[in-house]
């Protein structure tokens, strides 16, 4: 089936670094690729919708000079998260959406901001 | 706007009893409606869907109907086993495939005892 790998599984960083999340689907083409957030107990929240090869559509209340997403080509998304601080603490997840329009998810990335 | 209520969790059963995960929703529109799996250190995946009022989504003996006269989806399963235990969400689209925009519930962890 289709697979959807994120990178890292894990990150602790400083706060006022920036850490870069990847976001690859491994055996399908993604045009579109998604990028949610989830605070323990919570429900994923939607930050934002990556074409490729365009601009990212943001969801209302995200940032997008501190949530830059790249979407270079059909494989690849990234997230980088910019001047971190302790509250960008979460787990992130990705999802990339096949041809067919069903959408795969990664197993997340734990962001940790010291 | 869209949202989707799920039972808080954990729900703790012995192997073989009978699962009943509550799931509401309220949407402008007529959207479809999903339920993902999450297993422990792995990513969501698709375990069912309904996209019409009365159909029923069915997958590895879990099964959910689209209600729309209660505005429920709630999800069943007759005899769980301990391979059952991980965190299920109830989700929503406006796009039948799931490829659009998705809105979660918080999600609810199960756990299944010998």
């Amino acid at each position: 089936g289709a697979v959807v790998s994120q990178h890292p599984s894990w990150v602790i960083c400083k706060s006022g670094t920036s850490v870069k999340i990847e976001c690859r689907s491994l055996d399908f083409q993604a045009t579109t690729m998604f990028w949610y957030r989830q605070f323990p107990k919570q429900s994923l929240m939607l930050m934002a919708t990556s074409n490729e090869g365009s601009k990212a559509t943001y969801e209302q209340g995200v940032e997008k000079d501190k949530f830059l997403i790249n979407h270079a080509s059909l494989t690849l998304s990234t997230l980088t998260v910019t001047s971190a601080h302790p509250e960008d603490s979460s787990f992130y997840i990705c999802s990339a959406r096949n041809p067919p329009g069903t959408q795969y998810f990664g197993p997340g990335t734990r962001l940790t901001v010291l | 706007g869209n949202s989707v209520t799920q039972m808080e969790g954990p729900v703790t059963l012995s192997e073989e009893a009978f699962l009943t995960i509550n799931c509401t929703y309220t949407a402008t529109g007529y959207p479809s409606l999903f339920w993902y799996v999450q297993y422990p250190g792995e990513g969501l995946q698709l375990l069912l869907k309904a996209t019409k009022a009365d159909d029923k989504g069915s997958n590895k003996g879990f099964e959910a109907t689209y209600r729309k006269e209660t505005t429920s989806f709630h999800l069943e399963k007759g005899s769980v086993q301990v391979s059952d235990s991980a965190v299920y969400f109830c989700a929503l689209s406006l796009s039948t495939g799931g490829g659009n925009k998705l809105t979660f519930g918080t999600g609810t962890q199960l756990k299944v005892e010998l």
